[in-house]
């Protein structure tokens, strides 16, 4: 499978900060970069996708960021919450053939009160 | 929204035995369904393309003859993970795309987790 790498490896913000996790693609092949979201024992659940055509998609407090020509792109959670301490995982996948998402490596997240 | 349900939710098994997993599409039809692996605290490892109608397609490294793969219905797949030992006890998790593109409608399972002792 095609790599995509994510960081940081876990990240601690206060309540109300912005959190910020980056996320690195190599295949130019991928053209679908979903975020997805994963409390303990449970399946990823979708929370914000973008295609390479937007440099930017914003939802709620949920923010992507995408940079096609460093292919790069980001998730940024405005006002952090307690309940979005969670583990994010960014993934990239392609329209065309198998659609299996290729994942980072995950960010754990933990908002402090 | 659709809803993929994934079955059992845990899973205790003694070593050697087989085990069956079962992933449904409750309210839509998914003739390709995917079978992840993921290790405590690490990302999802895609093991295999479940196909109705057809074999499965296993990613590079993955045992078939170990990893069972049925996708019996348009609603349905089961992963058997046969002859189990303790190195297989892992968090299983499927998903199914509900569209015949690759979009948001890609909905995942709860997943099992899987203890071989």
């Amino acid at each position: 499978q095609q790599q995509v790498k994510q960081s940081p490896q876990s990240l601690i913000v206060q309540k109300g900060g912005i959190s910020i996790i980056n996320c690195a693609y190599e295949n130019t092949a991928f053209d679908y970069f979903p975020w997805y979201q994963q409390f303990p024992g449970k399946g990823p659940a979708l929370l914000i996708a973008i295609r390479p055509d937007v440099s930017e998609k914003k939802e709620g407090r949920f923010t992507i960021s995408f940079n096609k020509s460093a292919k790069q792109f980001s998730l940024h959670i405005m006002d952090s919450q307690p309940g979005d301490s969670a583990t994010y995982f960014c993934a990239a996948g392609r329209s065309a053939g198998r659609r299996a998402l290729t994942f980072g490596s995950g960010t754990r997240l933990q908002v402090q009160p | 929204g659709a809803v993929v349900s994934q079955h059992p939710s845990r899973v205790i098994c003694k070593s050697g035995t087989s085990v069956k997993i079962e992933c449904r599409s409750l309210d839509f039809q998914a003739t390709t369904m995917f079978w992840y692996r993921q290790f405590p605290k690490q990302s999802l490892m895609l093991m295999a393309t479940s196909n109705e109608g057809s074999k499965a397609t296993y990613e590079q490294g993955v045992e078939k003859d170990k990893f069972l793969i049925n996708h019996a219905s348009l609603t349905l797949s089961t992963l058997t993970v046969t002859s189990a030992h303790p190195e297989d006890s892992s968090f299983y998790i499927c998903s199914a795309p509900q569209g015949a593109v690759i979009d948001e409608k890609l909905f995942f399972g709860s997943g099992t987790q899987l203890s071989v002792l």
